[in-house]
């Protein structure tokens, strides 16, 4: 089956400090990964999506990039944070017209 | 924008109660309509989807009923249980024909069922 795995579930970063959250998957061959954000008591909002090693589309300007070095590995980074930047960041993927699935996100705090 | 959202943010019902959730979209256009479930500190889990060929899809304890005509959706769940209380999020995508971007979803707010034993 497929496993979504993200690191680390928390964390605690100073305003203009750089973030780098990685997601890797298993189970599964060339998915689409999917990185969303959702603000506190929101719904989940779309960043960026990747078809495949090295393709990312960004969904929404920010602060963020997003980067795919390998078939399972989807990374999104941040060179300067904000606190704006504060939120449960989820991936996701899905793969054949399958429903998204979704791994159980990193909570960032940016102080 | 499109948007997708909630009519009602909480909802609150007893144990064997049937819940029912609901959500209108904006967007005539989406094809394909999905249901989560996240519970604290977790991401959200699938629970159905529905095509828009379609108005009415069961699972286990589950039904999504689409009405294309007033671009509502709704979830019911029978015999609601302690485990059902959540928070419930509906999406919605246009997807086409032969489409793979199931992925690219708009979120509604979501809706927080609590069941009450």
């Amino acid at each position: 089956s497929q496993t979504i795995h993200q690191w680390p579930a928390t964390l605690v970063q100073p305003v203009g400090s750089p973030l780098s959250l990685e997601c890797t998957v298993e189970g599964t061959s060339n998915p689409n990964l999917y990185w969303y954000r959702q603000a506190a008591g929101r719904g989940l909002q779309l960043l960026f999506y990747s078809v495949g090693i090295g393709q990312i589309s960004s969904e929404v300007p920010q602060n963020l990039s997003a980067s795919r070095p390998q078939d399972r590995q989807f990374i999104l980074s941040s060179k300067k944070l904000l606190l704006s930047d504060s939120g449960f960041y989820l991936c996701a993927l899905d793969r054949d017209g399958s429903p998204l699935h979704f791994g159980n996100g990193t909570r960032l705090t940016v102080t | 924008g499109e948007n997708v959202g909630l009519h009602l943010p909480t909802l609150s019902v007893q144990e064997g109660d049937n819940s029912i959730i609901n959500c209108a979209y904006s967007n005539s256009a989406s094809d394909y309509f999905i249901w989560y479930k996240q519970e604290s500190g977790k991401g959200p889990q699938f629970i159905i989807d529905i095509r828009s060929n379609m108005d009415k899809r069961q699972g286990q304890r589950v039904t999504v009923l689409l009405n294309k005509t007033v671009k509502h959706l709704s979830l019911q769940i029978a015999a609601t249980q302690p485990g059902d209380s959540a928070v419930y999020f509906c999406a919605e995508n246009r997807v086409g024909a032969g489409g793979t971007s199931y992925g690219k979803l708009t979120f509604g707010q979501g809706t927080i069922l609590t069941v009450h034993p």
